[in-house]
């Protein structure tokens, strides 16, 4: 089946620098991921749709500045926090949409950012 | 505006009842719903999915009943297991936009043994 690779799972930096978190798609090509954001105890925000070879499209209220996303071929996608402070602590899961057939969803194992 | 209204926030059942969690949507341009299962710390994993030309799909213990009249559908879990202890969410997409998965807000099902 689809799977997408999420890595890493858990990160731990200092406030003010900077986390890249992957996902890969291994056995497709994904023209289109999206980022989430999760909470504790609360469902998954979507923070960005990423289509591969064009600008990543941000939902209202999330800094495309903080949150840069790169979608440079059909099977990576990145996302960087840049200056990361506490409050961008989270759990981020990347998602990606199958392009062929039945078109479904697959997300990746997701990333525990903590900011210290 | 919340587009798809999941219930019960929680729900605690014993080894073999069968939990039903409800979800109801707005948008009519929705034309697939899936349900995820997710464990503390993981990324959602797909259970079962539907569209709309069906009214219920089953696979394993899990079955969905789809409503689009009433633009409704619920989840059900025969047989349920301690392990099937998890946040379940619904969600929806319209094919005819941007693909985006809108999810509920989840359900917390706990199974006691």
């Amino acid at each position: 089946g689809a799977v997408v690779s999420q890595h890493p799972s858990r990160v731990i930096c200092k406030s003010g620098t900077s986390v890249k978190i992957e996902c890969r798609s291994l056995d497709f090509q994904a023209t289109t991921m999206f980022w989430y954001r999760q909470f504790p105890k609360q469902s998954l925000m979507l923070m960005a749709t990423s289509n591969e070879g064009s600008k990543a499209t941000y939902e209202q209220g999330v800094e495309k500045d903080k949150f840069l996303i790169n979608h440079a071929s059909l099977t990576l996608s990145t996302l960087t926090v840049t200056s990361a402070h506490p409050e961008d602590s989270s759990f981020y899961i990347c998602s990606a949409k199958l392009d062929s057939g039945d078109y479904g969803y697959t997300f990746g194992s997701g990333t525990r950012l903590t900011v210290v | 505006q919340q587009q798809v209204k999941q219930s019960p926030q929680s729900l605690i059942v014993q080894k073999g009842g069968i939990p039903i969690i409800n979800c109801a949507y707005e948008n009519t341009a929705f034309d697939y719903f899936p349900w995820y299962q997710q464990f503390p710390g993981k990324g959602p994993a797909l259970l079962i999915a539907i569209r709309p030309d069906v009214s219920e799909k089953k696979e394993g213990r899990f079955t969905i009943s789809f409503n689009k009249s009433a633009k409704q559908f619920s989840l059900h879990i025969m047989d349920s297991q301690p392990g099937d202890s998890a946040t379940y969410f619904c969600a929806a997409s319209s094919g005819a936009g941007s693909y985006q998965l809108t999810f509920g807000k989840g359900t917390k099902l706990s199974v006691i043994p």
